[in-house]
């Protein structure tokens, strides 16, 4: 059993559109990030959020996590082809206490066409 | 600022030899350091994680190892591969808090 599902898996739109992605769990997390990763590459960190309700904005990028601190979303606004990439979200501290290891979702792979 | 090194970028190597792949980590001290490995450009499988020199733990079960002999130091190991050890391996680093630091990842193909 996945401990943190992300939706959608894939996700192939035009360049302008709006975008959600979102990242679900059971158990709650001390925090949760959310990368970025470019074919070949590893991942880069977008941001951390670790206090229920939080948003945080990076230019276009909208993150939120959860009341609960079981769930975040990614929003991109006016999605451009160089948003094309895979979305990780990743949670720390599942149950409330923080090891520091991460616990990974699937991914949901971006394509923006021109 | 901090950077993160793996070496090599791409390995070809045939079932039943070893393995060894290197990270290193420059400008910060007493990292975590981890090991993980991707399947299929999806999402990030935890192999062994570190706290301090010597000090590893392992996640899988499974055919590899993974040794810390300095500060910022971590060697993923392996003495016989086998095909399903085929991957994208990344090493990363945190400084405990607020998110890890991936390094540009080995991508390893076993024959």
């Amino acid at each position: 059993t996945q401990l943190l599902e992300q939706s959608p898996q894939f996700l192939s739109i035009q360049e302008g559109e709006n975008l959600t992605v979102y990242c679900n769990s059971s158990s709650v997390f001390s925090s949760l990030q959310w990368y970025r990763q470019e074919p070949g590459e590893g991942p880069v960190l977008l941001v951390t959020v670790v206090t229920g309700g939080e948003v945080k904005k990076l230019k276009r990028l909208t993150f939120q996590f959860g009341d609960a601190r079981k769930d975040s979303s990614l929003h991109i606004t006016a999605a451009q082809p160089g948003d094309t990439g895979l979305y990780l979200c990743a949670g720390d501290g599942a149950g409330g206490t923080s090891y520091g290891k991460l616990t990974f979702g699937q991914g949901t792979i971006l394509t923006v066409h021109p | 600022s901090q950077t993160i090194h793996q070496w090599p970028a791409t390995l070809v190597q045939p079932v039943g030899s070893p393995l060894s792949l290197e990270c290193t980590v420059e400008g910060t001290s007493n990292p975590n350091l981890y090991w993980y490995r991707q399947a299929a450009g999806r999402g990030l499988q935890l192999l062994f994680y570190s706290v301090g020199i010597g000090q590893i733990s392992s996640e899988v079960p499974q055919n590899l190892s993974a040794s810390r002999p300095q500060d910022r130091q971590f060697i993923l190991s392996s003495k016989k591969l086998l095909l399903s050890d085929s991957g994208f391996y990344l090493c990363a680093w945190s400084g405990g808090t607020g998110g890890e630091y991936f390094g540009p990842g080995t991508r390893l193909t076993v024959t």
